[in-house]
C-alpha cells in the first residue's frame, strides 16, 4: 500500500528539549516537504527537499533542521523547541508535478 | 510570491444541499495547478479534486466540482447532494508548475463545512 508514515503521532514536550519527527515513503518519490498547520493560516511549508542531499528552505524555515540521506527518509529536527512550534505538521512526499500524498500528521506542543 | 485567500471561515449546509466555496489566488505564473484538500476530524489530507490552469474545462469528482475562472484567479468548490460525511475543514491550495519550486502547496486559511442533518 502506497503510504506515508510519520512518528510520533502525538508528542509534548518542553522548551529547548531536542527533537526529531520521522517521515518515510514507500513510493520512491523524488519530491518530499514538511508543512505546519496553524488555525486560521492553513498549511505552509517549512523545508522541501528534491532528491537526496538536496533540501531548501520553504516559507518558514525558522528553528527547524532537515536532512535527506536517503530518497525514502526525511526526518525534520527542532534542536532547541519553543512554545511557538506548537503546531500540526505533516510530511507530504510526489513526483514532480505530481499529486502530493499526506502523512497522517504529528500534533506537537511545547510546554 | 503566490496568495491563496478563502474568504468563508466557516459554512453550513443541509444535508443533500449544495454548498460552493469560494477561493481566490494571486500568482503571475502562468502554468500551475489548483486543488481542494478536505481534512476530516481525523486530521488526513485527502485531496478533493485538481485543476491544471491550462484545461478550460472544469473539473469533476462525483459530487464536487470547480468553477475555474482563470483571468479572475477564482477557483470555487461546489459540492453537490451534501452529504453528513462532508463534514470537514476544506483548503484550497496553488502549486506553480517549476521544477525549482519543488512541488510547493501553497494553501489558503481553510473553510469549515458542516452538513447539518
Amino acid at each position: 500500500e502506497a503510504q506515508v508514515t510519520q512518528n510520533p503521532r502525538y508528542l509534548i514536550t518542553v522548551t529547548g528539549k531536542k527533537l526529531t519527527v520521522t517521515c518515510s515513503q514507500n513510493m520512491n518519490h523524488e519530491y518530499m516537504s514538511w508543512y505546519r498547520q496553524d488555525p486560521g493560516l492553513g498549511l505552509r511549508q517549512i523545508y522541501y527537499s528534491m532528491n537526496v542531499e538536496v533540501t531548501d528552505k520553504g516559507d518558514v524555515p525558522e528553528g527547524y533542521k532537515v536532512s535527506r540521506k536517503e530518497k525514502r527518509n526525511f526526518p525534520l529536527i527542532l534542536e532547541s523547541p519553543s512554545p511557538n512550534q506548537t503546531s500540526l505538521y505533516f510530511c507530504a512526499s510526489s513526483l514532480s508535478g505530481g499529486r502530493q500524498y499526506f502523512g497522517p500528521g504529528t500534533r506537537l506542543t511545547v510546554t | 510570491a503566490q496568495t491563496v485567500t478563502q474568504s468563508q471561515p466557516e459554512m453550513s449546509v443541509q444535508e443533500a444541499e449544495t454548498v460552493t466555496l469560494s477561493c481566490t489566488y494571486d500568482t503571475s505564473e502562468s502554468n500551475y495547478y489548483l486543488f481542494w484538500y478536505k481534512q476530516p476530524p481525523s486530521r488526513q489530507m485527502i485531496l478533493v479534486i485538481r485543476q491544471e490552469a491550462y484545461k478550460q474545462q472544469n473539473a469533476t469528482e462525483n459530487r464536487f466540482s470547480v468553477n475555474f475562472q482563470k483571468a479572475a484567479k477564482s477557483f470555487s468548490l461546489k459540492i453537490s447532494d451534501s452529504q453528513l460525511g462532508d463534514t470537514a475543514m476544506y483548503f484550497c491550495a496553488f502549486m506553480k508548475l517549476v521544477k525549482a519550486a519543488g512541488n510547493k502547496l501553497t494553501f489558503g486559511g481553510g473553510t469549515r463545512v458542516l452538513v447539518k442533518p
